[in-house]
C-alpha cells in the first residue's frame, strides 16, 4: 500500500465550478499536510500548508485535514482557467524533510 | 522565498553516458534535496545532500548510480551515471526554508531523455 494515494485524474471542470481534490494516507504519524501546484514544465510550488487537523482557507482555496479518517482535501471555489495545473498532495512527519508526494491530479478548467 | 536555478533545463543523452545536473540556490541552506519525477508519476526523493558530509540516499537509490556533491551551502550537483532509457525523467532540486513550516522550494527541473 502506498503511503499516500491520489487519483491522477484528469479532472475537467467549467470555469466557476467548485473543485474538490482528495488524498488518503496510511500512517497516522504524519503531522504536516501540504498541497503543491505544478504548472506544465515548472517545479511544484506550495499552495497550502496545514499542521495537524482542521481547515485552512486562503482566498479561493480551502485545505481540510481529517486525521481520524486519514483524508486530506483541497477545495477551489470559482475555479479559473489559470487554475489548470497538476495538484499534488504531500505529507511529512518532520516538516519538509522526507516529504512524500501523491501522484498528482491534473486539473483542466475550461473557459 | 528561495530562488533555485537548475542546469541543464533539458537534455537528450545516449545510453551508457553520464550527465551532471547543477543546482544553485540564492541563499545558504542546510539541506538540499534531489527528487525524480517520472512521466505521469509523482515526485520521489532520491537523496538529501548535506554540506560537509555524504549524501543520504533513499531506499532504491545508490551512490554509484546517483553520486551527489555539496561543496558549499548554496550549490549541489546530481550525476545520473551509466544512463538507460528508464532514467528518462525530470530531476528536481529542492530546499526547505523555515524548519517549522515544511515548505519545499523547487527548481524548474532538468528534463532528461535517454535514447
Amino acid at each position: 500500500q502506498k503511503e499516500v494515494e491520489q487519483d491522477p485524474g484528469p479532472l475537467s471542470v467549467p470555469e466557476g465550478a467548485i473543485v474538490s481534490l482528495n488524498c488518503t494516507y496510511s500512517n497516522s504519524a504524519f503531522q504536516y499536510f501540504m498541497w503543491y501546484r505544478q504548472y506544465s514544465r515548472k517545479g511544484p510550488e506550495l499552495l497550502m500548508y496545514t499542521y495537524s487537523s482542521g481547515n485552512k482557507e486562503d482566498g479561493r482555496f480551502t485545505a481540510q485535514v481529517d486525521k481520524s479518517s486519514k483524508y486530506i482535501s483541497l477545495f477551489i471555489r470559482d475555479s479559473q482557467p489559470s487554475d489548470s495545473a497538476t495538484y499534488l498532495c504531500a505529507i511529512s512527519r518532520t516538516g519538509g524533510f522526507k516529504t512524500i508526494f501523491g501522484a498528482g491530479t491534473r486539473l483542466f478548467v475550461k473557459a | 522565498s528561495a530562488v533555485i536555478s537548475q542546469k541543464p533545463s533539458r537534455d537528450i543523452c545516449q545510453r551508457g553516458t553520464s550527465l551532471t545536473i547543477q543546482c544553485q540556490v540564492d541563499s545558504q541552506v542546510t539541506m538540499m534535496f534531489w527528487y525524480r519525477q517520472q512521466p505521469g508519476q509523482s515526485l520521489t526523493l532520491i537523496a538529501t545532500a548535506n554540506q560537509g558530509s555524504e549524501a543520504t540516499y533513499e531506499s532504491g537509490f545508490v551512490i554509484d548510480k546517483f553520486p551527489i556533491s555539496r561543496p558549499n551551502l548554496t550549490f549541489s550537483t546530481l550525476t545520473v551515471s551509466n544512463m538507460s532509457p528508464e532514467d528518462s525523467s525530470i530531476y528536481l532540486c529542492s530546499v526547505v526554508q523555515g524548519a517549522n513550516t515544511g515548505e519545499l522550494f523547487f527548481g524548474e527541473g532538468s528534463r532528461l531523455t535517454v535514447l
